[in-house]
């Protein structure tokens, strides 16, 4: 089946790091690619849509400048979280999607912000 | 945007109980998810239903779609350890997702 990495798996970082999450689609171009932010105990709330070569559209309350969102191919997104701080902890999750197929989701980055 | 209620929020039952949970909307939708995810893991999907009334079996999980197609239920026959996770439910082109059931069956 269809398989969505993502790298890396978890990260510990100090205040102020800027860290970067990639999303690969391993055996399918995924036209869109989602990121998903999860806190503990709850579900999983869409952060950002992202179409390959364009712009992100981010969900009410996100901070673009805060959540950086590149998707320069159809099998690679990438998220950046600039300046992190504790509250930016979190397990952040992406999906791959091809059209007419269910997404395909990765297995999730916990960071971790000291 | 569309929003899902999902009911209960936590359950706890011992193995071998049944259970039923649901997902619930004021929208209708064309077609909606079922989704397990286990800890520091994505989530899996279950089943995607589209034709309200309809019903779908996965082992021991019944999937059913309102027919109006703005709910649906997910229910377990002889719960067992392995079916502790958290359910959820999503749009199939929504890509939003409810609050989610967390179940955890005893042994």
């Amino acid at each position: 089946g269809a398989v969505v990495s993502q790298h890396p798996s978890w990260v510990i970082c100090k205040s102020g790091t800027s860290v970067k999450i990639e999303c690969r689609s391993l055996d399918f171009q995924a036209t869109t690619m989602f990121w998903y932010r999860q806190f503990p105990k709850q579900s999983l709330m869409l952060m950002a849509t992202s179409n390959e070569g364009s712009k992100a559209t981010y969900e009410q309350g996100v901070e673009k400048d805060k959540f950086l969102i590149n998707h320069a191919s159809l099998t690679l997104s990438t998220l950046t979280v600039t300046s992190a701080h504790p509250e930016d902890s979190s397990f952040y999750i992406c999906s791959a999607w091809q059209g007419n197929q269910p997404q395909h989701f990765g297995d999730g980055t916990r960071l971790s912000i000291l | 945007t569309q929003l899902l209620e999902q009911s209960p929020q936590f359950l706890s039952i011992q193995e071998g109980e049944n259970l039923t949970v649901y997902c619930n909307s004021s929208s209708v939708f064309s077609s909606l998810q079922w989704y397990r995810q286990e800890p520091g893991e994505g989530p899996v999907l279950l089943v995607t239903v589209v034709t309200g009334g309809e019903v779908k079996k996965l082992k021991r999980l019944t999937f059913q779609f309102g027919d109006a197609r703005k709910d649906s239920s997910l229910h377990i026959t002889a719960a067992q350890p392995g079916d502790t996770g958290l359910y959820l439910c999503a749009g199939a082109w929504d890509m939003r997702f409810g609050a989610g059931t967390r179940l955890t069956v005893k042994p």
